[in-house]
């Protein structure tokens, strides 16, 4: 069974400042990883996915994840985050069948 | 343009007067996804439609139907709406083809957000 653990349900962060969204998974097989944003009254939008090869995943909007198989993770970064990154964050996890979505991170930038 | 779309994006209904929810997409995709959303929680599968073939999953509530009539649409079924059942409904789409293989992404319309009065 595939499953997500985002850690952290809110994140306040300034603007300008470095930002690390967490996300932990357990799966018996190979797994896919997603990570997706959510505007308020939105769809989810794709923000990147690590399906093989480099463990660092470069997504939209100057974000970044990085596979960990060791530690299970897909935590993912940006360097410098802008007011308009207010939304919220989840990590996704994808068995070929169907998606396994985290139960999200907020992330607030405060001016 | 708009890939998913659905229809409408905010719907209020009666408690027990069912209801339905309308999803198109211009992607030719063969799988359609719907997924629950309730405030401040993950998204929940509720079943989806590999081509014409139907899959429900296991804790989905037979209040739930779907239909896919073709490729392009799926509605949502709600037949006696609760006030637990007020949520933001997600469709969803992905391609699942051997040339694909399975390096699959699912594309969301915008939701329709249902409140139960």
């Amino acid at each position: 069974a595939q499953s997500v653990t985002q850690l952290d349900s809110q994140v306040p962060v300034f603007e300008e400042a470095p930002v690390e969204l967490r996300c932990n998974y357990s799966s018996s097989v190979s797994v896919y990883l997603f990570w997706y944003v959510q505007y308020p009254n939105q769809g989810l939008q794709l923000l990147l996915k690590y399906l093989s090869g480099s463990t660092l995943v470069k997504g939209i909007n100057g974000f970044e994840a990085e596979f960990n198989k060791s530690q299970t993770s897909f935590h993912l970064r940006k360097p410098s985050v802008h007011i308009s990154d207010t939304a919220e964050y989840f990590c996704a996890v994808s068995n070929f069948n169907k998606f396994y979505f985290g139960s999200g991170t907020k992330l607030n930038v405060k001016p | 343009d708009a890939m998913v779309i659905q229809n409408p994006r905010y719907q209020v209904t009666q408690f027990g007067k069912p209801v339905t929810l309308s999803c198109s997409q211009t992607l030719n995709h063969n799988v359609m996804y719907w997924y629950q959303q309730k405030s401040s929680q993950a998204p929940k599968l509720l079943f989806h439609y590999y081509d014409k073939d139907f899959n429900n999953e296991a804790d989905t509530p037979d209040n739930f139907q779907s239909r896919r009539p073709n490729t392009s649409f799926c509605f949502l079924d709600i037949r006696s709406p609760g006030l637990g059942d007020a949520a933001m409904y997600l469709c969803a789409t992905s391609t699942r083809t051997i040339a694909a293989g399975p390096w699959f992404e699912a594309f969301f319309g915008q939701g329709t957000r249902l409140t139960v009065v």
